[in-house]
């Protein structure tokens, strides 16, 4: 069964510094996202996106965050210069098309230091 | 109101009773419902899709009364293993926006 995959599955890193997770969406699925979890917290929706574009975003995604899917397989979220605030679990999810059930990743969990 | 809101457990339940679990959501363009589970650490895993006309798969049924904009789940039987959060999910294929509610936990007793 095809499946959402994510890497690394533990990212350390020290305040300020910039983080790629990387993604590899089911491959005949067309919309991606990213979501965030603090430990204890709810799953918090940060971007969409879709047809090489953000379709949506939240406002938890600020100008820190961005999001590129450089080769046609990987997609990944880039935080440009962590905050200790920014320590969570991050999903990956993919779906066929915006009413279909989505399928997330492993996640990725980061603590910044 | 908040967008989704759950019951906020836990719910510790005896193993082979039934349980149900309750979400409403305040957005009325809100057009496809689901609920997830989560378990300790891992990442939701899609349980069912929740339509109109409600769904039942095995010892899980799904209801969606949109006039009232909440949605249930039923666990009837239930097991150890069904032990685990249980996240309504809520998309608005409008704006693309997709919210959890932050999920009801279920402790199965032996």
């Amino acid at each position: 069964e095809p499946e959402v995959t994510q890497t690394p599955s533990h990212q350390v890193t020290q305040m300020g510094q910039e983080v790629i997770l990387r993604c590899v969406p089911i491959s005949n699925h067309l919309y991606f996202y990213w979501y965030r979890q603090i430990l204890g917290q709810k799953v918090e929706f940060l971007v969409s996106f879709y047809n090489n574009e953000i379709s949506e975003k939240s406002e938890i995604f600020d100008d820190q965050f961005s999001v590129e899917r450089p080769d046609g397989s990987n997609f990944t979220l880039k935080i440009r210069s962590t905050k200790l605030e920014d320590s969570a679990m991050y999903f990956c999810a993919s779906t066929h098309g915006g009413i279909y059930e989505q399928y997330f990743g492993p996640g990725t969990r980061l603590t910044v230091t | 109101r908040k967008e989704v809101e759950q019951d906020p457990g836990p719910f510790n339940v005896p193993e082979g009773a039934t349980v149900a679990f309750n979400c409403t959501y305040s957005n009325s363009a809100s057009q496809s419902f689901f609920w997830y589970r989560q378990d300790c650490r891992k990442e939701p895993k899609l349980l069912m899709s929740v339509y109109s006309s409600g769904n039942e798969d095995g010892r899980f049924t799904a209801q969606l009364n949109r006039a009232s904009q909440y949605i249930s789940l039923l666990i009837r039987d239930s097991k150890l293993s069904d032990s685990a959060t249980y996240l309504c999910v809520v998309n608005s294929v409008r704006d693309d926006k997709i919210i959890f509610g932050k999920g009801t936990r279920l402790h199965i007793l032996p």
